[in-house]
């Protein structure tokens, strides 16, 4: 199957810093990458879709300034937190598809832990 | 909006028995459909995929799908104690990348 890699997998980091995400399809080209956030007993929520090459489509009530993504490669995506705060700890989790299927797989997440 | 709706649970199911999962939607225009296994501080991962309607087998998982009444169920044969989990049916529309999640649904599988 597809896998998708993210790194880190767990981010503690104090208020006011900025953390990187990435994450990476690594056997297959991902045309679309999807950014959610999922907090604890609840299920996902969708923060952005990322196309290679192009600006991401942010979900309403998801501050694009305030989470940065990049999508240089058709195998790589980026989710920058900016000044980062405790609110923003949650679960964070990338999934990549291919272009002739609807299957999203995803990266096994990343628990950020603002202080 | 679109919707998709499963009942939260928990649903628990002795060894060997089968578990049955539900999952209604509400975008009639829905083409594909997906179900999710999500254990506990872990990410999803897929374990079905069904686009027509029927029944679809992969081992001891079977998904059912019936547009008309806009249902999609995941049965699970000869449940084991490793199937407990959360189980995420995900529903995307004609021409749309993206998924709408249902809340997913606990299951338990007890020894």
């Amino acid at each position: 199957g597809a896998v998708v890699s993210q790194h880190p997998s767990r981010v503690i980091c104090k208020s006011g810093t900025s953390v990187k995400i990435e994450c990476r399809s690594l056997d297959f080209q991902a045309t679309t990458m999807f950014w959610y956030r999922q907090f604890p007993k609840q299920s996902l929520m969708l923060m952005a879709t990322s196309n290679e090459g192009s600006k991401a489509t942010y979900e309403q009530g998801v501050e694009k300034d305030k989470f940065l993504i990049n999508h240089a490669s058709l195998t790589l995506s980026t989710l920058t937190v900016t000044s980062a705060h405790p609110e923003d700890s949650s679960f964070y989790i990338c999934s990549a598809s291919l272009w002739d299927y609807n299957e999203q797989f995803f990266g096994p997440g990343t628990r950020l832990t603002v202080l | 909006q679109k919707e998709v709706e499963q009942n939260s649970g928990p649903l628990s199911v002795p060894e060997g028995a089968i578990a049955s999962l539900n999952c209604t939607y509400s975008d009639r225009g829905s083409q594909s459909f997906f179900w999710y296994r999500q254990y506990s501080g872990k990410s999803p991962e897929l374990i079905m995929s069904i686009y027509s309607n029927g029944d679809k087998e992969d081992g001891r998982f079977t998904a059912q799908l019936n547009k008309a009444s806009q249902y999609v169920s995941l049965l699970i044969r000869d449940s084991q104690p490793s199937d407990s989990a959360t189980y995420l049916c995900a529903v995307n529309g004609a021409g749309s990348y993206q998924l709408t999640f249902g809340k997913g649904t606990k299951l338990s599988v007890i020894p």
